[in-house]
């Protein structure tokens, strides 16, 4: 079965700070990849995916993650935080091998203080 | 298009009385997920369709949880009875184009049982 961790339930970074905010996961085949933010009372918005290819990939707003498949991480990174980008962020999965199911982790809460 | 359009926004509902929660995705989209968001519980998969089949219902809680996609544009999310560990925060998200692609979120329904 598949499936995706978020060790901290928070990270606290002060602006201008670079940020982490780490992702594991499980699945028995070959991973699709995402990371999503939640803002307060808001649904759930994309901000990047690894398919294949270049393990960093870029996305939204200056983050990126880089995929590791021996760690079986997908940390999700920002040179220099911001502010706003205080919100929750969640990893998610697909397993190629078992159809359609997106898998989340349970979110990490980022919080950055000016 | 619109995105994902949930309704209601929010619903306060007595305990034992019978709850439909309603999802349009967005057009062209062939699968459909339903979430349900708690404190406790994180972000958990309920169902998800594929091109109105639905695939995988093991998250469904109970015999109480139901959800139908008669057609293309329209999912219903239906809770009878309902109770009060059933309050939550429920949103349904559409994706398309293979496994490798994002999914867009709804805003989600706020579920109150009292």
């Amino acid at each position: 079965a598949q499936s995706v961790a978020q060790p901290e339930d928070q990270v606290n970074v002060a602006e201008g700070n670079p940020l982490t905010v780490k992702c594991t996961y499980s699945v028995s085949g070959n991973p699709y990849l995402f990371w999503y933010v939640q803002y307060p009372n808001r649904g759930l918005q994309f901000l990047l995916k690894y398919i294949t290819g270049d393990n960093l990939v870029k996305g939204s707003y200056g983050f990126e993650a880089e995929f590791n498949k021996s760690q079986t991480s997908f940390h999700l990174k920002k040179p220099s935080a911001l502010v706003s980008d205080s919100a929750l962020y969640f990893c998610a999965v697909r397993d190629r091998n078992q159809g359609g199911k997106l898998i989340f982790g349970q979110g990490t809460e980022l919080s950055v203080k000016p | 298009d619109a995105g994902v359009i949930q309704s209601p926004r929010h619903e306060v509902t007595e305990m034992g009385q019978e709850v439909t929660l309603r999802c349009k995705p967005i057009s062209g989209h062939d699968y459909l997920f339903w979430y349900r968001q708690t404190m406790m519980r994180g972000l958990e998969l309920l169902i998800y369709f594929n091109n109105n089949v639905p695939i995988d219902d093991s998250g469904m809680p109970e015999d109480r949880f139901s959800a139908k996609m008669p057609n293309a544009s329209f999912s219903t999310l239906k809770i009878q009875p309902s109770e009060p560990r059933d309050s939550a925060v429920y949103f349904c998200a559409s994706s398309q184009g293979g496994l490798g692609a994002e999914a867009f979120f709804g805003q989600g329904t706020r579920l109150t049982v009292v």
